[in-house]
């Protein structure tokens, strides 16, 4: 079975574009995660959802938003990049129920220059 | 918001040595997974150990969820095993799940030849 796929790969932007990046989930799987990891750091929790609902957010600017849709796939926009954008954009599904477990995707790493 | 705490943030060992991580997290939580993450970013799962003990292969886990934490262990290291291996928690909401993973710091693991 494939796994969570994420897609660009790389990608590099200029500060005040604007960004999509892609994820699909386990197959079965209804929630989708996304968090953010800078250099050094742990990954920091941008949103959920669960049935195409915003059920979960972190503490990210408006300029991040996200959206589930029917066949359970998300996008991740964020909207005029700062340099402080640069990062590793993970995503995780899980089946949600029984088990909580997460599994992450191989990541989005951005440059904002 | 639950507080995660790892233990060492480093650790240097010889091939073949054995070694502990901790996580020490500041409330009651419905999920715990231990990750390593490899040096292209990929977080893979090790453990999902909201109480218990878990064994797999070289690899084991307790989680002791009444005294808020968990240790990983890892026997006869091998240079593979070298990376990043970060504990996260989802604090208990009552039995709802946000998917918010709530990470460490990470412990960083060098096993040299």
């Amino acid at each position: 079975d494939a796994g969570v796929t994420q897609s660009p790969t790389h990608l590099i932007k200029t500060r005040g574009q604007h960004v999509t990046l892609r994820c699909s989930p386990i197959s079965g799987h209804k929630s989708v995660s996304w968090y953010q990891q800078v250099l050094g750091q742990g990954p920091q929790f941008i949103f959920q959802y669960y049935e195409k609902e915003e059920r979960g957010r972190g503490n990210f600017p408006d300029r991040f938003s996200a959206r589930q849709f029917p066949n359970y796939s998300s996008e991740l926009n964020v909207n005029a990049l700062l340099l402080g954008d640069s990062a590793l954009y993970l995503c995780a599904s899980s089946l949600r129920q029984p088990s909580y477990e997460q599994y992450f995707g191989p990541g989005t790493r951005l440059t904002v220059t | 918001g639950i507080q995660v705490e790892q233990s060492p943030p480093d650790l240097i060992l010889q091939e073949g040595a054995n070694s502990t991580l901790r996580c020490n997290f500041s409330d009651s939580v419905n999920n715990l997974q231990w990750f390593h993450q490899n040096p292209w970013g990929q977080l893979i799962n090790l453990f999902y150990i909201p109480s218990g003990t878990k064994q797999n292969g070289r690899l084991s886990a307790t989680t002791v969820a009444t005294e808020r934490y968990s240790l990983l262990y890892i026997s006869s290291s091998q240079t593979t095993d070298s990376g990043v291996y970060f504990c996260a928690v989802e604090r208990n909401a009552g039995g709802t799940s946000y998917g918010k993973l709530t990470f460490g710091q990470g412990t960083i693991l060098t096993v040299h030849p």
